[in-house]
Formats: C-alpha cells, structure tokens, sequence
C-alpha cells in the first residue's frame, strides 16, 4: 500500500517556463515532506524540504507548497532549466528517520 | 570528504546463492537504511537502523538481512530467499533527529542470473 503517491510518471515542459510537479499522500501521521532528483544509475540528492507547520517553503528557483488538508505537495521549478532534467521522488516521514517515497515523476526541459 | 560509499557498483551473482552488499559512511550519523528501486515503483524501504546492534524491517524486509556492527557500517545480505532479487540498491543515511533529510550513496546494480 503505497502511502505516497506521484501519480504523473512524466512531465515536459520548455525552457523557462514553470515546472510543477505532484505528490499526494495518504498517512495523516507524516509531518516532514522532502523532494529529491535523481539521475539514472546515481543516488538521490536532497533538494528541499517542508515541515508540517509550513504551507510553503522556498529555496532559489525552487518552492514546495504543502496542503495538509488535502494531503497534497507540489515542488515548482521556476524557471525551468535543461539542467534540472532528472527523476524527481517525494518523500514523507511520520516519525524520526522513516522515510517513505513515491515512485518519481521523470520531468524533461526542453531547449 | 564526508559520504556514503556503497559497494560494488555492479554486481553479478547466480540464482540461489546469498549476496552482501556493502555500506559505509563517515558522515558520524546514528540513521543508515537501506532502500530497492524497480523500474516505476520508486524507493521502497527494505531495513532500517537508528543506532548500533538494532535495526527495524521497513515495507519489503522479507528475503533480506542486515548487521549494524559499526556506526559506520550497515551491510544488507540478500538471501536466496528473495525472489526478485534483481534490482538497484540504494543505502542512505541520515542524523536521529526530527525534520532532516537522508544523504545516499551511489548505489549498487544487483543483476542475478
């Protein structure tokens, strides 16, 4: 039972539009919600993070809006680069260092 | 300079036989896990551990061991008893502390034949 859940295995968008990318979950306990990207045959890299006390959080061209009501996060990417091309998982813990993910959304950024 | 180092990258074995992975920090963090990646399920939780000589099944523990011996150290043995043993490796490890993230190696592709 997956308890998060991306449900758009892939996104394109242009060169220096916005990217938005989507995350729902389903376990009321999780409190911390985490974006990684990941390229193929490497680890993911942590790339920002919100606590459940937030409903948003911003880091350069990144922000992470949090829902809680609707147990619903988003990651937009503004503006988009070639070089953000990547696999992007969501994250969520319930309690200290019990991460589970969903299974990616492949976002492409065209030239 | 301070990370994960899993090893090896590739790695090759045949049908039945057992097959440890190995997994080392020097980051000084409590947390280790260790996750699976199969093509379009994303990362699933196989072992975790918070501190030395304890550690906790995640959703997919069945067919895998581990040890945590050393701080340092989280190796996951995977078993003749998994069957679907084929598949990309990920072990990550964090601090024990609320609200932070989980740094990961590199990985290692398990291929059995």
């Amino acid at each position: 039972d997956q308890q998060v859940k991306q449900n758009s295995p892939s996104l394109s968008v242009q060169e220096g539009r916005i990217s938005i990318l989507n995350c729902d979950y389903t376990n009321s306990m999780f409190d911390y919600f985490l974006w990684y990207k990941k390229y193929p045959a490497e680890g993911p890299t942590f790339l920002i993070s919100i606590s459940s006390i937030k409903d948003k959080n911003e880091d350069g061209r990144f922000t992470v809006f949090l829902n809680k009501s609707a147990k619903h996060l988003s990651l937009h990417i503004v503006p988009s680069q070639p070089g953000d091309s990547a696999v992007y998982f969501c994250a969520a813990s319930a309690r200290r260092n019990d991460m589970r993910f969903g299974a990616g959304t492949r976002l492409t950024v065209k030239p | 300079d301070g990370g994960i180092t899993q090893s090896p990258k590739y790695l090759f074995r045949k049908e039945g036989q057992n097959v440890t992975l190995s997994c080392e920090q020097n980051l000084n963090h409590d947390a280790m896990y260790w996750y699976r990646q199969d093509p379009g399920q994303g990362l699933r939780l196989i072992y975790y551990s918070q501190i030395v000589n304890d550690f906790q099944k995640g959703d997919i523990a069945e067919g895998y061991s581990v040890s945590r011996e050393k701080k340092e150290s989280f190796p996951l043995t995977v078993t003749s008893a998994q069957k679907n043993p084929t598949a990309f490796y990920l072990c990550a490890s964090s601090r024990l502390q609320e609200n932070t993230e989980a740094f990961f190696g590199q990985g290692t592709r398990l291929t059995v034949v």
